[in-house]
């Protein structure tokens, strides 16, 4: 079964680097995923696109702050010289034949 | 820039219907599959239903397959969402979004979603 399992939350400082984490289940260690940003009472964002080798493609007027990476199942998002506004939920999402699944999202709180 | 902007939501009484648009601009509508995602109060994503860029396939999340159909006219540069049935669970926003893809890839674009409450 096709799953992404995030943390419910992570915070750091302002001006610092984060780096979220989303893990694809057993047997889903090749699938690409995207990371999507929601800041509050807004819909969501899309971020970019996390192939398994690391490779990605951001999305129009994202910022070089935002990168991925990727090891094995675990896909990766780095967000430096964390701004107030990164304060916002993220979600991974993959996909399959027929299927979209989203992970549960991590809320990034920035101190 | 691409805008999707969607519209239809509401207040429902359980077991009504209900039929969301979505209007699209700045991007060539026949090329791309589209997607309906919800967000219930307080939760996270849940992805309900894409339909190819051609209309030949369509695929559902198990909450809302046999209840929701999807809908595009091409001609029109619109997607639609049928909602037959609806439950109190179905209460979320609904956002429209297009598929990086012209069959079932990654989500690139988000509309800013519309409201559906569903009322026991």
């Amino acid at each position: 079964q096709l799953v992404l399992t995030q943390s419910p939350s992570a915070s750091a400082s302002l001006g610092a680097s984060v780096k979220l984490t989303c893990t694809l289940s057993s047997g889903h260690s090749s699938n690409a995923i995207a990371w999507h940003q929601q800041q509050p009472e807004k819909g969501p964002r899309y971020l970019m696109k996390l192939n398994s080798d690391g490779s990605h493609n951001k999305g129009d007027g994202i910022p070089d702050r935002f990168s991925g990476s990727s090891s094995g199942a675990e896909r990766y998002l780095t967000i430096s010289s964390l701004q107030s506004e990164d304060e916002a939920d993220y979600y991974c999402q993959t996909w399959g034949t027929g299927i979209q699944v989203f992970g549960g999202g991590t809320k990034l709180t920035v101190l | 820039q691409v805008q999707l902007v969607e519209s239809g939501g509401g207040v429902v009484q359980s077991g009504r219907s209900l039929r969301l648009s979505c209007a699209t601009s700045g991007f060539t509508f026949s090329s791309y599959a589209m997607h309906w995602v919800r967000q219930g109060p307080g939760k996270g994503l849940e992805w309900v239903a894409v339909k190819w860029y051609d209309g030949s396939e369509e695929y559902f999340g198990d909450s809302v397959r046999g209840r929701f159909t999807i809908s595009r006219d091409n001609s029109k540069n619109t997607l639609y969402l049928q909602m037959n049935n609806l439950r109190a669970e179905d209460t979320a926003v609904y956002y429209c979004a297009r598929d990086g893809s012209f069959y079932n890839m990654n989500i690139d674009h988000w509309g800013q979603g519309t409201l559906v409450i569903v009322s026991s």
